[in-house]
């Protein structure tokens, strides 16, 4: 099992530039969520869906798209790229709350800089 | 909304016991999780504790879990060099699509 797969690892993009941030996982897990981390902080929820053709905002989603077209792949649209948005991105994927003991799967990481 | 806050470093000897601790705001929360992370990784979960639990030991990791207080913790006996990580406090309801709420991570330095 591949687990939860993000590409691409490293990306660097200038100001106003756009990008998708790719994830798909094979566990068949419904839900799936994007994260952002930022040195030295916590995971702050950007976006979140509960299953395909559904998703819904998290802390932070200002500055951010998502969709879910099929359970595996949750791709994160940065439209307008600016500086703030320099972080971590982390997706992560669940069992429903009735295997919750599972915890969360996470990718690698996408480390995005904007310059 | 819910809040989970963690100290920021902690620096034990090869051999020690570590105790990481970690307190939560939500009462509604049914599991806490501890993840690990290694640099330039993802969190990988280490343990899980049921609200309804105090404890729960897996090998040298034991969880200890104070739900009146909203307390959780975790002891790593036997520090090793390879257990220097982040370690992320989370909580997790049973409703709210199953989003978990993290702490700001405690960095562990082991020395040798």
């Amino acid at each position: 099992n591949a687990g939860v797969t993000q590409t691409p690892k490293f990306r660097i993009l200038k100001i106003g530039q756009s990008m998708t941030l790719q994830c798909t996982q094979d566990m068949n897990h419904n839900y799936m969520y994007w994260y952002r981390q930022d040195p030295g902080m916590g995971l702050k929820l950007i976006y979140y869906s509960v299953g395909a053709g559904i998703t819904d905002k998290g802390e932070v989603p200002n500055g951010y798209n998502v969709s879910r077209s099929t359970t595996e792949d949750f791709p994160l649209r940065l439209e307008l790229a600016a500086p703030s948005q320099t972080s971590v991105y982390f997706c992560a994927s669940s069992y429903s709350n009735s295997q919750a003991n599972y915890g969360y799967t996470f990718g690698s990481g996408t480390r995005l800089t904007v310059v | 909304g819910e809040d989970v806050e963690q100290s920021l470093f902690l620096s034990v000897r090869e051999g020690d016991s570590s105790v990481i601790n970690c307190t939560y705001t939500d009462s509604s929360s049914t599991y806490l999780y501890w993840y690990k992370q290694e640099p330039g990784a993802g969190l990988q979960l280490l343990t899980y504790i049921f609200s309804n639990m105090d404890m729960k030991q897996d090998q040298r990791l034991t969880v200890l879990l104070n739900k009146k207080d909203k307390h959780l913790s975790l002891r790593i006996a036997d520090t090793q060099t390879g257990d220097s990580a982040i370690y992320f406090c989370a909580e997790r309801g049973d409703t709210n699509a199953g989003k978990s709420t993290f702490g700001d991570g405690t960095t562990l330095t082991v020395k040798p």
